[in-house]
């Protein structure tokens, strides 16, 4: 099993680029979540779904946008980037009832200039 | 306002010496807590994790104590290896919060030969 795979690595946007950064799981998980760590600071939940089809707001949503039409993949979606967007993203899965099986991916660390 | 605190943002210890991670909660719903390991460039790794019917998990090196009155939990790593150095986040969550986790800011361990 490759886990969780996130594309791309690193990447640098102009303001008011858009960009759509990529997480594929392949262990059958139900939950997907996005997070984003700021430096010197904690995770924070963006966007998560708990199947596909059906997504919910965290705690930082605004900006982003995300869509989950299979249980594998779930993206998530960048319009209009802005410098405080710059960051490192996660993207987690887990088992439903499973909360100590969220796997991460690497990160996506995304510079918007 | 931050749910989840680790006020220490760096602890250094000798090699096999005992290493204690701190975090502290404000929100009394959570219900189950978790620290994750992160290495440069690679995303968080589960490592222990704790209900709040406990008081204590144990894990191999790996201890983690809960004091729900004080709203506190510890890490114990005990022999301390220089393997070990990396970020540790604390997180908590809630079970009706479909698994969503809130993260401290963590503590960078390094442990030296």
């Amino acid at each position: 099993n490759a886990g969780v795979t996130q594309t791309p690595k690193f990447r640098i946007l102009k303001i008011g680029q858009s960009m759509t950064l990529q997480c594929a799981q392949d262990m059958n998980h139900n939950y997907m979540y996005w997070y984003r760590q700021d430096p010197g600071m904690g995770l924070k939940l963006i966007y998560y779904s708990v199947g596909a089809g059906i997504t919910d707001k965290g705690e930082v949503p605004n900006g982003y946008n995300v869509s989950r039409s299979t249980t594998e993949d779930f993206p998530l979606r960048l319009e209009l980037a802005a410098p405080s967007q710059t960051s490192v993203y996660f993207c987690a899965s887990g088992e439903q009832g499973g909360v100590d099986t969220q796997y991460f991916g690497p990160g996506t660390r995304l510079t918007v200039l | 306002d931050q749910q989840v605190k680790q006020n220490s943002p760096s602890l250094s210890v000798q090699e096999g010496r005992i290493s204690i991670l701190n975090c502290d909660y404000t929100n009394s719903m959570f219900d189950y807590f978790l620290w994750y390991k992160k290495y440069p460039a690679e995303g968080p790794t589960f490592l222990i994790s704790i209900s709040s019917i406990k008081d204590k998990n144990e894990d191999g090196r790996f201890t983690v104590f809960l004091n729900k009155s004080a709203k506190h939990l510890s890490l114990h790593i005990v022999p301390s290896q220089p393997g070990d150095s990396a970020v540790y986040f604390c997180a908590a969550t809630s079970g009706g919060s479909n698994y969503k986790l809130t993260f401290g800011k963590g503590t960078l361990l390094t442990v030296n030969p």
